[in-house]
């Protein structure tokens, strides 16, 4: 299993970024796909996830990113994204995504080696 | 939502010996719902226990997990230079998931 995530950069506060973790090694179209953060210094903090296709690919979300960050799937590319809007200082962290297994209650089984966004103006 | 608490916040012990790490729950939870991952400085987290008790693959027998209903531990056998690092509970049985706030493993 292999997860490589990037995007990220430096962003203005209010500005968007949107990251990718490009994944191999295993079956990713019915995958649960997890993103998690980690801000400086900080432990971690799961951001939201996308089930697999066989449960319609539905997302959930944090309370402090829903409704600026989107998470969604491109299963031909093995491709899992994260776009971020309305980005705040707050968000400052690294991304890490992390795969979920196939159905609910999978522990966070394989993690890439995280992306860095920094949001300061 | 239920919170995850880590004691200690730091652990300050000498290669070879014995380590507890302590997650409580702020409510019951299912055991069935409960890892434990490592974090190297640097590095990524890694999944170490599930289950409350069952090891990740490639894991070392020397890490064990145990407990339930509100009360989990983390126990690592006898330390190795490469164990000193954060560790973190987390519950996964619905969202949000949740973490605990890390225990550091520091070479005493």
């Amino acid at each position: 299993v292999q997860l490589v995530e990037s995007g990220g950069g430096l962003v203005k506060p209010g500005g968007s970024l949107r990251l990718s973790c490009a994944a191999s090694g295993f079956v990713f179209n019915n995958a649960w796909m997890n993103w998690v953060r980690q801000a400086p210094g900080k432990g971690l903090e799961w951001v939201g996830r996308i089930k697999g296709q066989t449960v319609g690919g539905a997302t959930d979300y944090a309370a402090p990113v829903k409704g600026r960050f989107s998470i969604s799937r491109d299963d031909s590319k093995s491709t899992l994204y994260l776009q971020m809007n309305s980005l705040k200082t707050e968000d400052t962290a690294v991304y890490y995504c992390a795969t979920g297994g196939y159905i609910s209650g999978w522990p966070l089984d394989h993690w890439g080696q995280g992306t860095l966004v920094t949001v300061s103006s | 939502e239920i919170v995850l608490t880590q004691s200690p916040g730091t652990l300050s012990l000498s290669p070879g010996e014995r380590a507890t790490l302590s997650c409580r729950a702020s409510q019951s939870v299912s055991s069935s719902y409960l890892g434990w991952y490592q974090q190297r400085p640097g590095q990524a987290p890694r999944l170490l226990i599930y289950g409350a008790s069952s090891r990740a693959t490639g894991i070392p027998d020397r890490f064990s997990g145990s407990g339930s209903g509100t009360d989990f531990t983390l126990t690592i056998s006898r330390l190795e230079p490469e164990d000193f690092a954060v560790y973190y509970c987390q519950l996964y049985d619905r969202s949000p998931l949740t973490f605990g706030g890390g225990t550091k493993v520091e070479i005493k």
